[in-house]
This record gives structure tokens, C-alpha cells and sequence, in this order.
């Protein structure tokens, strides 16, 4: 059983530009979640997709923005991209019906 | 508004003995917690879990404690071993049909052998 991937490990960008992560979601979940951990910080939940719609949001701006696909891998868009959004990007997947969440290893985002 | 608190940034204890992790929440509509376990450059990983209905919940070396009138659980892990130097965190969630989670801010827990 495959866990959950995420692509890319690493990324730096400068300020104002656009990022794309990409997850691949654990065999037979269909919902994925998003999470922002910023250095000694917890993680905060961006968004959630379920049947490749999105199903509840945190407190994030419409800069932050996502996809679902028909194979339940998901993407997470960020535009503008501030120095703040510097953080590791965590994906999460899980069956609709259950309650645990299972994590990829992230995307380390720098933002110069 | 940190709703899941983690007040000890880091615990060191010796190996073979009982580490206790603490964690507090404010918002009374959570009904299920998690605790995950993260080591550096990957993911957490989900160690146990307890559901508001019950009050304590085992795993092998793992127990998970929760008080709701004060708002409060507890990880206790015995015997400690070396493998378990990690960031522990402990999450919350509604039963809203939503399945955010909401984390604490972590706990480094440092075993010496």
C-alpha cells in the first residue's frame, strides 16, 4: 500500500511568483487535506477536498488556492506568493468516513 | 486564538521511564483528539487517538487521557525508549462533516539514554 506522496521535496521562489504542490493521496482515500506549518508552529489547515470539490477552508486568502482530481491526487496553488508563505506544506489523506489523517513528508517552500 | 495548547515546548526524560505529554483546548464542540508524532523531513505520523465519549484509551506503550471538564488530555508513554525523541502533537476536531484538524504548537520530547 502506497502512503501519501508529495512533489516537489523543496522549492525556492521569490517574492510575487506562483507555486503549484502537488499530493498523492493514500490508496482508497478520497479526501485530502491541506496544511501550512510554519517554523515552530503547529500545523494550519489551509483546505480540505472531498469527490473534487472543496469541503471547508481555514483562514487562509483566495491566493491560496486548490484541486482535486478524479483519482483523488490533489494540487494546492498559491499566487503572489509573500515571504511569509514560507512554511512546510503538508498534505493529508484519509477515507470521508474516518477520523485519523494520514500525512505526506511536506513541501518545504522558501519564499526569497 | 490558539485553541489546542501545547504549554511545554520540549521534555527531556530518561530512558526507561514515563514521559508525559500534556495538551489543553478551549472549544467545547471537539469530540475527537489525535496525537501525532513527527520526526525532522517527514510527515507526522499518527499515533493514537480517543473519542469524547471515553476517557482513556491504550496502545501498547501508549496511553492517551482525557478529562473533558477541565479540557484536558494527556499522552503518557512507558517505557520511554530513544525512538521516541520526536515533536508531539496533539489535534482536535468538530463533528461538523468537516475533518479539519486543529493542532497545539508541539512538544519536543528528548529521551537520554
Amino acid at each position: 500500500e502506497t502512503g501519501v506522496t508529495q512533489s516537489p521535496t523543496h522549492l525556492i521562489k521569490t517574492r510575487g511568483q506562483q507555486v503549484t504542490l502537488r499530493c498523492s493521496s493514500q490508496s482508497g482515500h478520497n479526501t485530502v487535506s491541506w496544511y501550512q506549518q510554519a517554523l515552530g508552529q503547529g500545523p494550519q489547515f489551509i483546505f480540505q477536498y472531498y469527490r473534487e470539490e472543496e469541503n471547508g477552508r481555514g483562514n487562509f486568502p483566495p491566493r491560496f488556492s486548490g484541486l482535486q482530481f478524479p483519482n483523488y491526487s490533489s494540487e494546492l496553488n498559491v499566487n503572489a506568493l509573500e515571504l511569509d508563505d514560507s512554511a512546510l506544506y503538508l498534505c493529508a489523506s484519509s477515507p470521508w468516513e474516518d477520523n485519523e489523517q494520514f500525512f505526506g513528508p511536506g513541501t518545504r517552500l522558501t519564499v526569497l | 486564538d490558539q485553541q489546542v495548547k501545547q504549554n511545554s515546548p520540549s521534555l527531556s526524560v530518561q530512558e526507561g521511564r514515563i514521559s508525559i505529554l500534556n495538551c489543553d483546548y478551549t472549544n467545547s464542540m471537539f469530540d475527537y483528539f489525535l496525537w501525532y508524532k513527527k520526526y525532522p523531513a517527514e510527515g507526522p505520523t499518527f499515533l493514537i487517538s480517543i473519542s469524547s465519549i471515553k476517557d482513556k484509551n491504550e496502545d501498547g506503550r501508549f496511553t492517551v487521557f482525557l478529562n473533558k471538564s477541565a479540557k484536558h488530555l494527556s499522552l503518557h508513554i512507558v517505557p520511554s525508549q530513544p525512538g521516541d525523541s520526536a515533536v508531539y502533537f496533539c489535534a482536535a476536531r468538530t463533528n461538523f462533516g468537516n475533518e479539519k484538524l486543529t493542532f497545539g504548537t508541539g512538544t519536543r520530547l528528548t529521551i537520554i539514554p
